[in-house]
C-alpha cells in the first residue's frame, strides 16, 4: 500500500517563527488533506490540497503531485498552532480511505 | 458552521463486553467513516461506509466489527466482545463526495477497555 513520510517528526519553535512540514508519499494519489489534532484530540481539517498551492490566513500548503510531497507552511507561529500535524493520503485505487503519516509535533512556546 | 457529533466522549467498558459508539455526520454528507487512534499513534482507517454499504475496510475492521446506519442521522459503530487493544480514540468522519471534498472529523469517542 501507499506509505506516507513526515518529517521533521517534532518541531519546537519560538512564537512568531516561521516553519515548514513536509509530507512525502510513495505512490500517485487522487486526494491529499492536511490536518491538526490540537492538545485536546480534536483533528481540525487545514487544507484539501491532491495538487497546487492554496492559503488560509497564515498556513499555507503546496503539493506537487508529480514529485509526490507537499508543503505545510506556518507563519508567525502562535502558542495555538500547538499540536500535530497530519498529512492523509488516498491512493488512486482507492476512492474511499485516507491513509496517515505519523504526524509533525509542534510545540510553539511564548 | 455543521459539524460531526460523537457520543459519548469517553466509554469505559470491561473486556469482553460489546459497546456501540454513535456519530451523527454532516447532513448533506453521504459518505461516513470511522477511523481510530491508539494513544501517541498515527490515525487508521477502519471502514467507510455509502449508499447503505460497506465501501471498504481495513484488515482491522474484522467480524468483531460492525457499522449501521439505522435512521437519516445516526452512523454507529458496534464492537462486540472488547478487548483490552481496542482501547484507543474512535473518529467519525463524513464528507460530501468520495472525491474533491475535505473529510471533516467529530471529536471522537475515547474507548477504555479494562
Amino acid at each position: 500500500g501507499i506509505q506516507v513520510e513526515q518529517s521533521p517528526p517534532d518541531l519546537i519553535l519560538q512564537e512568531g517563527a516561521n516553519s515548514t512540514l513536509r509530507c512525502n508519499f510513495s505512490d500517485s494519489v487522487n486526494n491529499l488533506q492536511w490536518f491538526h489534532q490540537n492538545p485536546w484530540g480534536q483533528l481540525i481539517n487545514l487544507f484539501y490540497i491532491p495538487s497546487g498551492t492554496k492559503q488560509n490566513g497564515r498556513l499555507s500548503a503546496t503539493t506537487v503531485a508529480t514529485e509526490r510531497y507537499s508543503l505545510l507552511y506556518i507563519s508567525s507561529s502562535q502558542t495555538t498552532d500547538s499540536g500535530v500535524y497530519f498529512c492523509a493520503v488516498e491512493g488512486m485505487d482507492s476512492s474511499y480511505k485516507l491513509i496517515f503519516g505519523s504526524g509533525t509535533r509542534l510545540l510553539v512556546r511564548p | 458552521e455543521p459539524e460531526v457529533t460523537q457520543t459519548p466522549s469517553h466509554q469505559v467498558t470491561q473486556m469482553g463486553q460489546e459497546v456501540i459508539l454513535r456519530c451523527v455526520p454532516i447532513s448533506n454528507h453521504l459518505y461516513f467513516y470511522w477511523y481510530r487512534q491508539i494513544l501517541g499513534q498515527k490515525v487508521e482507517f477502519l471502514v467507510s461506509f455509502y449508499n447503505n454499504e460497506i465501501s471498504e475496510k481495513s484488515e482491522i475492521f474484522d467480524d468483531q466489527f460492525s457499522v449501521e446506519r439505522p435512521d437519516g442521522s445516526n452512523f454507529t459503530l458496534k464492537i462486540r466482545s472488547t478487548k483490552l487493544e481496542d482501547s484507543a480514540m474512535y473518529f467519525c468522519a463524513s464528507s460530501q463526495t468520495a472525491y474533491n471534498s475535505p473529510l471533516h472529523f467529530g471529536n471522537g469517542t475515547r474507548l477504555t477497555v479494562t
